[in-house]
């Protein structure tokens, strides 16, 4: 079965360094998405991606935050300058459309120091 | 705006006994439903989801939900609780309209008593 593949999956980092979060999405799939999970909260939206621009972004998604398809598989969340509450799990997902194919990836563990 | 409940952030069963996760949701339009369970330090597996046709729903691990739509609910039922199940669900759902990011219910920490 198709996956969302994330890397890393743990990543620990200093505060005020710049992250990048990779995702590779289902091959056929046109829409991308990032979550963030706080440890012990909810999983949140991030931010929607679609014909290679932002389709919505949530309140948490400041300037810090970007995203890109640089190459037509990768999907990458670049965090520019890293905070202590940056810290989270972040979700990679895609979807064909609808909400059938709706895939979420394994995450990525950030940690900042 | 659509918003997902679950009623209850903590819920225990004994091994064997039914498990009954709720779930309720708000929406203006009748919106794609999904579980999701999340065992510690691991990312999200898709339990089951709802989109169209039949009610009630069955997934994996012999869980199923069924969504009624004049209670906006889609609670999560299984007959019969294994250690193994001891993990948090959560409940979520799509719009299915222009607005096509998943909202997440706060989870449900399911704990499975010997």
């Amino acid at each position: 079965e198709p996956e969302v593949t994330q890397t890393p999956s743990h990543q620990v980092t200093q505060m005020g360094q710049e992250v990048i979060l990779r995702c590779v999405p289902i091959s056929n799939h046109l829409y991308f998405y990032w979550y963030r999970q706080i440890l012990g909260q909810k999983v949140e939206f991030l931010v929607s991606f679609y014909n290679n621009e932002i389709s919505e972004k949530s309140e948490i998604f400041d300037d810090q935050f970007s995203v890109e398809r640089p190459d037509g598989s990768n999907f990458t969340l670049k965090i520019r300058s890293t905070k202590l509450e940056d810290s989270a799990m972040y979700f990679c997902a895609s979807r064909i459309g609808g909400a059938y194919g709706y895939t979420f990836g394994s995450g990525t563990r950030l940690t900042v120091v | 705006a659509q918003s997902v409940t679950q009623l209850g952030s903590h819920v225990s069963v004994s091994e064997g006994a039914l498990v009954l996760l709720r779930c309720n949701y708000s929406s203006s339009v009748p919106p794609y439903l999904f579980w999701y369970v999340q065992y510690p330090n691991q990312g999200l597996q898709l339990l089951l989801k709802y989109t169209t046709g039949a009610t009630l729903v069955k997934g994996i691990n012999g869980f199923e939900a069924e969504f009624k739509k004049s209670e906006t609910s889609f609670h999560l039922t299984k007959p019969s609780a294994h250690m193994s199940d001891a993990a948090e669900y959560f409940c979520a759902a799509l719009a299915g309209n222009r607005d096509d990011k998943i909202i997440f219910g706060k989870g449900t920490r399911l704990h499975i008593l010997p």
